[in-house]
């Protein structure tokens, strides 16, 4: 059980375009979703976290009217990536919480590859 | 401020044991996670302590001692498969994960 999917798995687009992934909890309902930055061989940077229904709460150094999130529903959140630039390629994990027994468990999405020319 | 040290790359052959340290100086405790990842792809989770003492799952154990802000990852009977990076996460009083760097683990045959 708690499978998370992300869409889509890879993008490429061109500078000063938009972007959106999707997070989505299969067969469960997320109260919490997290949105992760991974650069080629670092660790994984928090960006923001969302709770369904109400506004994201971003990490210092984020940008919030660059790095828009959408938590619609207890299953679904979005990160769009604004007026995209080569230096926002990377890598971006989405993972979620359910508030249930494994309280404190996050599941990870597969991540999206976007990366910018 | 808040920090997680664990090595940068570990070296071990096929079949052996590798233990993967972690030391930790958190804002609060809530738990220390256990993740492992596969070059371009996500984390999967392998163990969480939230109480001192050795918890055993399979071929991978993790041991937590609170009082010491350490932490290990105890893999035996490697494999080739568990070449990864295996990433350390404490969770802070605010239930935030605090992430350390990841140990790249290399298992030669």
């Amino acid at each position: 059980g708690a499978v998370v999917s992300q869409h889509p798995s890879w993008v490429i687009c061109k500078s000063g375009t938009s972007v959106k992934i999707e997070c989505r909890s299969l067969d469960f309902q997320a109260t919490t979703m997290f949105w992760y930055r991974q650069f080629p061989k670092q660790s994984l940077m928090l960006m923001a976290t969302s709770n369904e229904g109400s506004k994201a709460t971003y990490e210092q150094g984020v940008e919030k009217d660059k790095f828009l999130i959408n938590h619609a529903s207890l299953t679904l959140s979005t990160l769009t990536v604004t007026s995209a630039h080569p230096e926002d390629s990377s890598f971006y994990i989405c993972s979620a919480r359910t508030g249930g027994p494994d309280l404190f468990e996050q599941y990870f999405g597969p991540g999206t590859r976007l990366t910018v020319t | 401020g808040q920090n997680i040290d664990q090595p940068t790359e570990m070296t071990a052959t096929e079949g052996a044991i590798v233990q993967i340290n972690c030391t930790y100086q958190t804002s609060g405790f809530n738990g220390l996670f256990w993740y492992q990842q596969h070059a371009g792809e996500a984390p999967t989770f392998l163990s969480y302590n939230v109480l001192d003492g050795l918890e055993e799952k399979g071929r991978f154990s993790s041991f937590l001692s609170r009082s010491k802000g350490y932490s290990y990852l105890l893999l035996k009977e490697l494999q080739m498969k568990d070449s990864a990076s295996y990433l350390c996460a404490v969770m802070d009083s605010n239930y935030q994960l605090i992430w350390g760097a990841g140990t790249k683990l290399i298992i030669k045959p």
